[in-house]
């Protein structure tokens, strides 16, 4: 069974910019869930799509928003980008059942310059 | 609001031996997860232990097991036979069972496994 995809692996951009980054789950996930990792904040929790439809959010602000498709496929998108957003992306995927391991994917690494 | 409390920013251990890391947490809630995840230099996370809080029995992986605490709120994990291949990032997680997909992390532990 294939892992967690996520694509881009790397990104680079600028101040002000927008960027989309991509999640694919395990086959018949039907939960995705997205992380910034930085060395100041820690992993801190974005949100979660379980079928097509946030069902969880985190304390971040209205320019990180995410969707998910109908395979269960997500994007996250952040827009009018900050230095502060450089960070390592992670997404996660489970079944979305209370009682389930979520499975990580290799994350993307955002550099904003 | 939970939080998780890793006290060992770092620590060493030499192979073959045995180590502890500690976490603490704080939640008003009774149901609730608690994880281990290793995230090893190449940044891929993995679970390494899983506790159900209703669970009074100690959840053990091979080599690894857990010391659960659940009046202190204390949650330790004990690698025993340390191998190289341990040296990694270790985080402490906490999730709410009605809210299982949004884990709550401590800052981590840096293991660091020496011959």
């Amino acid at each position: 069974k294939a892992g967690v995809t996520q694509t881009p692996r790397y990104l680079i951009k600028t101040r002000g910019q927008q960027v989309t980054l991509s999640c694919s789950p395990i086959s018949g996930h039907r939960s995705v869930s997205w992380y910034q990792q930085t060395p100041g904040q820690g992993l801190q929790f974005l949100f979660e799509y379980f079928s097509e439809t946030q069902r969880n959010k985190g304390n971040f602000p209205g320019r990180f928003s995410g969707r998910q498709f109908s395979n269960s496929r997500s994007e996250m998108n952040v827009s009018t980008l900050e230095l502060g957003d450089s960070a390592l992306y992670l997404c996660a995927s489970s079944s979305g059942l209370a009682d389930n391991e979520q499975f990580f994917g290799p994350g993307t690494r955002l550099t904003v310059l | 609001a939970q939080t998780v409390t890793q006290s060992q920013p770092e620590m060493s251990v030499q192979e073959a031996e045995t180590v502890t890391l500690s976490c603490t947490y704080d939640t008003s809630e009774n149901n609730y997860y608690l994880f281990w995840y290793k995230q090893p230099p190449s940044r891929q996370m993995i679970l390494v232990i899983r506790q159900e809080a209703y669970k009074q029995q100690n959840a053990t992986e091979n080599r690894f097991s857990v010391n659960f605490q659940k009046a202190a709120k204390s949650f330790s994990l004990k690698i025993s036979d340390s191998q190289l291949g341990d040296t990694a990032m270790y985080f402490c997680a906490f999730s709410h069972t009605g809210t299982a997909s949004k884990l709550t992390f401590g800052t981590g532990t840096r293991l660091q496994v020496t011959l």
